[in-house]
């Protein structure tokens, strides 16, 4: 049990694009989901956290214009990184719980913008 | 200073050593304690969760906590080579959503 899933796992764009990142959590509901961000060698960075048809709430110093988060659904939440540029290059990683359970992580997705 | 310290290492073992990894952190509110292990350009997986002071073991997995020195550790026996991973310590409040990570300490195991 508690398996969540991201797609796609890599994704290699041109700056000024959008790219949309899907988290799903495969066999439990997703009261909250959170996205974050990691670069090499180093630990996570929460980027937001989003509550099921809720708005994100968003850390200090992340762009909420530029990082679309969507929880439609208690299984899906999106990340959408938009106008992206060689800067947002990185692993995305969601995590997702249901309740007070604690998170359980997917599998994160490398982006590289060229 | 940061909420949670954590050696990165690296730490290099031989196989079937015993490892011990370490956190420390300052928030006496913290209440709930995690270990992660994540494997390269993977996501963290959720290993060992203890509550409050104590130990708990999981095969070849014991995490203790000591609340009183802010101190929590996990030990691997009988350490194998796939065993080498990042390990993250997390941990947070009671009633908190978010959890606050250790910077991660790299670990290989030689064969």
């Amino acid at each position: 049990g508690a398996v969540v899933s991201q797609h796609p796992s890599r994704v290699i764009c041109k700056s000024g694009t959008s790219v949309k990142i899907e988290c799903r959590s495969l066999d439990f509901q997703a009261t909250t989901m959170f996205w974050y961000r990691q670069f090499p060698k180093q630990s996570l960075m929460l980027m937001a956290t989003s509550n099921e048809g809720s708005k994100a709430t968003y850390e200090q110093g992340v762009e909420k214009d530029k990082f679309l988060i969507n929880h439609a659904s208690l299984t899906l939440s999106t990340l959408t990184v938009t106008s992206a540029h060689p800067e947002d290059s990185s692993f995305y990683i969601c995590s997702a719980k249901e309740g007070i359970n604690e998170q359980f992580f997917g599998p994160g997705t490398r982006l590289t913008v060229l | 200073q940061k909420e949670v310290e954590q050696d990165p290492g690296p730490l290099s073992v031989p196989e079937g050593a015993i490892v011990s990894l370490n956190c420390t952190y300052s928030n006496s509110a913290f209440q709930y304690f995690m270990w992660y292990r994540q494997y390269s350009r993977k996501g963290p997986e959720l290993l060992m969760y203890t509550y409050s002071s104590g130990n708990k073991e999981d095969g070849r997995f014991t995490a203790q906590v000591d609340k009183s020195s802010k101190y929590i550790s996990l030990f691997i026996r009988d350490s194998q080579p796939s065993d080498s991973a990042t390990y993250l310590c997390a941990m947070r409040p009671q009633g908190a959503q978010k959890l606050v990570f250790g910077q991660g300490t790299r670990l290989t195991i030689n064969p």
